[in-house]
């Protein structure tokens, strides 16, 4: 199975900072990443499919970037509604595998 | 818009079976792959498998081999997640989910709203 790490585990910021999650593969992934944000009780929502794509709906400030084994997901512009969990996912190859999840809280 | 509707909680005993459904609705059933992952209390999330709802054929993840059945019914359009031989492991939430991708997998973009399975004897 292909091991996905996160880091950092968790972070603290304030609205309106530029934040940055980091996602390594344990093998080349080609650009099958895709990110997710969930909130507690909450199912979980796609934002990013294959390294930079931007679901429908999903705001601009939200974006991704890499290639190979590391990938970053970036908020441009941290909002309140966007302290959450998130996690990346790889879907090169079945088994797809997650990371662990960085959550994002407020400062 | 589309919906993907879960059964119910279910409460298991170590041994026993649980069968999840998941109805879709407001799109082609048979156009989309239905994913099942799940997610033990405060755990990172869990794939699971996948079933093409169009010929019914399935990938599970070997972890779960041997356990877990996918199967689904495109006249009603609802999937099914049958898990085997439960454990204390298994106490998890469920969720079907649908890809984004028609005919081809791709990322999960539509997830059901969680089935609660919990394990005690």
């Amino acid at each position: 199975d292909i091991q996905m790490t996160q880091s950092p585990s968790s972070l603290s910021a304030s609205v309106g900072d530029r934040v940055t999650i980091t996602c390594r593969a344990g093998q080349s992934i080609n650009n099958f990443l895709n990110w997710y944000q969930q909130k507690p009780g909450r199912a979980p929502k796609l934002l990013v499919y294959e390294t930079s794509n931007l679901q429908s709906g999903v705001p601009s400030r939200f974006s991704g970037s890499g290639s190979g084994t590391d990938f970053t997901l970036t908020i441009s512009s941290l909002q309140p509604e966007d302290f959450a969990i998130y996690y990346c996912q790889q879907s090169y190859g079945p088994p797809w595998t997650f990371g662990q999840g960085t959550k994002v809280e407020i400062k | 818009q589309v919906q993907l509707v879960q059964s119910g909680a279910e409460v298991k005993k170590p041994g026993a079976s649980v069968k999840v459904s998941c109805k879709a609705s407001g799109y082609t059933f048979t156009g989309n792959y239905i994913h099942w992952v799940r997610q033990a209390p405060g755990q990172r999330l869990e794939w699971m498998g996948w079933i093409d709802p169009n010929g019914g054929g399935t990938n599970s993840a070997q972890k779960f081999q041997g356990r877990v059945t996918m199967t689904r019914d495109t006249s009603i359009s609802t999937a099914y997640m049958e898990l085997t031989g439960l454990t204390s492991d298994d106490t998890a939430v469920y969720y079907c989910a649908r890809d984004l991708g028609v005919v081809v997998v791709t990322a999960i973009s539509y997830w059901g709203q969680g089935t609660l399975v919990t394990v005690s004897s």
